[in-house]
């Protein structure tokens, strides 16, 4: 099955900078969902995204969806040690019900 | 309150055995998914259901069974035949038809000694 490009693959970085990660696809998407994990559990959606160009936040993260619906990104500003985890984003083809295609995941490190 | 229910958090089973894993949701979606996820790796997608009686097979279905009897239940079953068996198991649901969102389960860490 085809898996989005999710770029970088890991980040170390210092608290209070600011992160950015993407996901691209040769294929056009009408959803774009954000999500993260933490270790043992399931990923917990952050933020949706349905229109093409839409840019969405939710508190410190914004995401956007890439005008030409091949593409997202994911800001996080001004990181926190709880930051750190495995961002996941996911792109939803069809308009009925099709199924959610995942990147391979962002793991996010953040040192105090 | 509203949500997924994975059920057990940690298996173990021996090499050769069948063994079931529970997804449960009261959040009345009608699609369902399980994937694998392994150390390190994105999510891989073994079966989805998109409404009661009916399901289809994802990218990884080899060695995997499903059922979907209930609205609220998809059970999957990890068989003999999946050759690499220890993963972590996630279940999601959403509604179907455009702009849905996923939600997931905790996920099930099957261990095969």
């Amino acid at each position: 099955g085809q898996q989005l490009n999710q770029s970088p693959q890991s980040m170390f970085i210092q608290e209070g900078e600011d992160v950015s990660m993407n996901c691209t696809s040769s294929s056009i998407f009408n959803t774009w969902l954000w999500y993260k994990q933490e270790p043992g559990e399931g990923p917990v959606l952050l933020i949706a995204l349905y229109k093409a160009g839409e840019l969405t936040s939710n508190g410190r993260l914004t995401a956007q969806f890439g005008i030409t619906r091949k593409d997202s990104f994911l800001n996080i500003s001004a990181s926190i040690p709880s930051d750190v985890g495995i961002y996941f984003c996911a792109g939803q083809r069809g308009t009925s019900g099709s199924r959610l295609t995942f990147g391979e995941g962002t793991q996010l490190t953040v040192n105090p | 309150d509203g949500g997924i229910t994975q059920s057990p958090k940690y298996l173990f089973r021996k090499e050769g055995q069948n063994v079931t894993l529970s997804c449960e949701q009261n959040l009345n979606h009608d699609a369902m998914y399980w994937y694998r996820q392994d150390p390190g790796q994105g999510l891989r997608l073994i079966y989805y259901s998109q409404i009661v009686n009916d399901f289809q097979k994802g990218d990884i279905a080899e060695g995997y069974s499903v059922s979907r009897e209930k609205k609220e239940s998809f059970p999957l079953t990890v068989t003999s035949a999946q050759k690499n068996p220890t993963a972590f198991y996630l279940c999601a649901s959403s509604r179907t038809g455009a702009n849905t969102e996923a939600f997931f389960g905790q996920g099930t860490r099957l261990t095969v000694v």
